[in-house]
Order: structure tokens, then C-alpha cells, then sequence
């Protein structure tokens, strides 16, 4: 199997910084992303991960460790419309295209 | 340029049923993929097609089947419909070359409700 695992739903402070776990299982990887998803709207990408270390891009920032099958997304300065799901995806070998998503990590962002 | 457009955007089926969905992509992309979305499993593979072709395919019944047009638009047919088969229905969209792989771009869906 493909499992994706990440946890279910999080609470966090405005203003505080967050992280996501997701964990993967490593045979045939091929790159790891995070989509963004709010309520009733499409999942639009947040991050792009093929090689081991930090990606950075402004408030939002990714981690891969490939040996691991282990990514985390980090969240700073937490706003309150970060509200939503945040979905870890991972393109496996054997078909590029065919990516394969976690349930998604559901974020409450509190005043 | 304009975004993944699907239609129809909500549907209502009864159970033995068929519908299809359709999804035309973002101007140049040539390769869609499919998915479905339900509260309790997330987002699940159903296939891709590039060039007219199916090149991926999820573990779904054959029932749910689709087919791509010279124009890289997509449909998607699911037959005999089920209760279960109640979902947001989402097309991604991509360029289909190898490289940065994986950035999908998403329509809104079709969200699909079977009595």
C-alpha cells in the first residue's frame, strides 16, 4: 500500500506558529506536496518537496526527510483565514501523475 | 489564463443511475486526473489520462470510467449508481511533462448526491 498518515484535526492561536506531521511510506517515492483546502473550495498547492531539507516561502514552510518518509508544513504567524484543511500528497513511481493523498489535517485557527 | 472548469457543479442522481461529469482544463495542460472526495476518506485517486490516454489508474470499480478529447477535456462516467457514490468529484489539471511533477491544479468540483 501507499498509506499517507497525518493527523486529523489541530487547534491553534493566532499569531503562534504550527506544525503538520505527515508520514508516508517510502517505497517508490518520487516528490511530496502540501495543498490547501478551506470549506467548500478546491485544494490549491502550497509546497513542493523532492530532496531532504527545508523549503521556505514566506509565512508557510515544508520538510522532507526521505529516509524518514516524514514531511512536516510549518505554519508561522498563524492567521485566522489559515483556517482549513491541509492535505499531504506524495507522487509515488509507477505513474507520476498518480498522487496519492493523505485524509488531510483539518486547522482551527482561534482568536 | 483561466482556471480547471467543471460542470456540472451539483447534481442530484437516484440510485442505478449513470452520470457524467466533465472538466476542461487549463489552456496547454494536457493531463487530467480525477478524483474523489468524501468526509471520511479523503481524496481518492480514480485516473489520469494525458494525450487521450488513460496513464493511471486507482482501485476503483469498473464502473467509473472516462475518456479524454484531442482538446485535452475530460469526461467521467460513473454507471449504475450507488449510494456511496456521493462525493465531490474534483479534475486536476497539469502539464503532464516530467520536471517539478505533482503541482495539480484543481476545479471546484462537481459534488454529486445519490438518493
Amino acid at each position: 500500500g501507499q498509506n499517507i498518515d497525518q493527523p486529523t484535526e489541530m487547534t491553534a492561536t493566532e499569531g503562534a506558529i504550527v506544525q503538520i506531521n505527515c508520514t508516508y511510506q517510502t517505497s517508490g517515492f518520487n516528490g511530496l506536496f502540501w495543498y490547501q483546502q478551506h470549506a467548500g473550495e478546491a485544494p490549491t498547492f502550497l509546497s513542493y518537496n523532492v530532496l531532504d531539507g527545508l523549503e521556505e516561502k514566506g509565512r508557510f514552510s515544508s520538510f522532507l526527510s526521505r529516509s524518514k518518509g516524514y514531511s512536516y508544513l510549518l505554519l508561522k504567524e498563524l492567521q485566522m483565514k489559515d483556517s482549513a484543511s491541509y492535505l499531504c500528497a506524495v507522487s509515488f513511481s509507477g505513474g507520476y501523475q498518480k498522487v496519492t493523498f493523505g485524509t488531510g489535517t483539518k486547522l482551527q485557527v482561534i482568536p | 489564463k483561466a482556471g480547471v472548469t467543471q460542470t456540472p457543479r451539483y447534481l442530484i442522481k437516484t440510485r442505478g443511475q449513470q452520470v457524467t461529469l466533465s472538466c476542461s482544463p487549463i489552456s496547454g495542460h494536457r493531463s487530467v486526473s480525477w478524483y474523489q472526495q468524501t468526509p471520511g476518506q479523503g481524496l481518492q485517486f480514480l485516473f489520469e489520462y494525458f494525450s487521450e490516454t488513460q496513464r493511471n489508474k486507482g482501485n476503483f470499480p469498473g464502473r467509473f470510467s472516462g475518456r479524454q478529447f484531442s482538446n485535452s477535456r475530460s469526461e467521467m462516467n460513473v454507471s449504475t449508481l450507488e449510494l456511496g457514490d456521493s462525493a465531490l468529484y474534483l479534475c486536476a489539471s497539469h502539464t503532464g511533462t516530467s520536471g517539478r511533477s505533482g503541482e495539480l491544479f484543481f476545479g471546484e468540483g462537481s459534488r454529486l448526491t445519490v438518493l
